[in-house]
């Protein structure tokens, strides 16, 4: 079944400590995203990846890291995570945004920092 | 910079009534997409518009993309229980990054 998908769904953390939300697609897509969704506030790209070993900043990029070491994978790095980074998050998939659009969606990872 | 608004912000609808989604762009489109996210969902893509005047349909779901490539809609009619959830539009702000309307959120009243 073509998915992409997250983990961990849920996670509560605390201020300062270090952690990687996984991301994986099976349909061999080039382009992968990451998003976070907050009230009121929408859909907000974090970081994007074109290909392998080819990543840019979105529009929040600030306090995430990413990497695209293979083409299935694209973890979001929180090296020191903030409060302000409460959120659900969400890692997306296309197979060339530029010429087929469409977006696959993960199914989620809510993450509370304290 | 580029904008894409999306009114209204809430719709609250009775079963049955028709319910109307509209973003408007700053810039013209190449193309829209639009995306509906269920409550505690994911966003899941529901179609792309690319043709000015463009009118596309989905069983009750009716979609526009307007003759200057700056707006779009996305009309249901008769709405049920399943249409519940937040849809989205959003347009290509480059080669590799759309830009999202804030989403309209469809409330069915009880």
């Amino acid at each position: 079944e073509a998915q992409v998908t997250q983990n961990p769904r849920y996670l509560i953390t605390v201020t300062g400590k270090k952690l990687t939300v996984t991301c994986s697609q099976n349909m061999n897509h080039e382009y992968m995203s990451w998003y976070r969704q907050d009230p009121g506030l929408g859909l907000r790209q974090i970081y994007y990846s074109m290909n392998v070993e080819v990543t840019d900043k979105g529009d929040v990029p600030e306090g995430y890291k990413v990497s695209r070491k293979e083409k299935r994978n694209f973890p979001l790095i929180l090296e020191s995570p903030s409060p302000n980074q409460t959120s659900l998050y969400f890692c997306a998939s296309s197979l060339r945004l530029a010429i087929n659009g469409e977006l696959f969606f993960g199914e989620g990872s809510r993450l509370t920092v304290l | 910079g580029q904008q894409v608004m999306q009114i209204p912000q809430y719709q609250h609808v009775q079963e049955g009534e028709d319910f109307t989604t509209y973003c408007n762009s700053s810039t013209t489109l190449s193309n829209i997409q639009w995306y509906k996210q269920r409550p505690g969902g994911h966003p899941v893509f529901l179609i792309q518009l690319v043709k000015s005047g463009e009118v596309k349909k989905q069983k009750r779901l009716t979609f526009q993309f307007g003759e200057a490539k700056k707006n779009s809609s996305l009309h249901i009619t008769a709405t049920q229980t399943t249409d519940v959830g937040t849809y989205f539009c959003a347009g290509p702000k480059s080669n590799y990054q759309l830009i999202w309307g804030a989403g309209t959120k469809l409330i069915i009243k009880p």
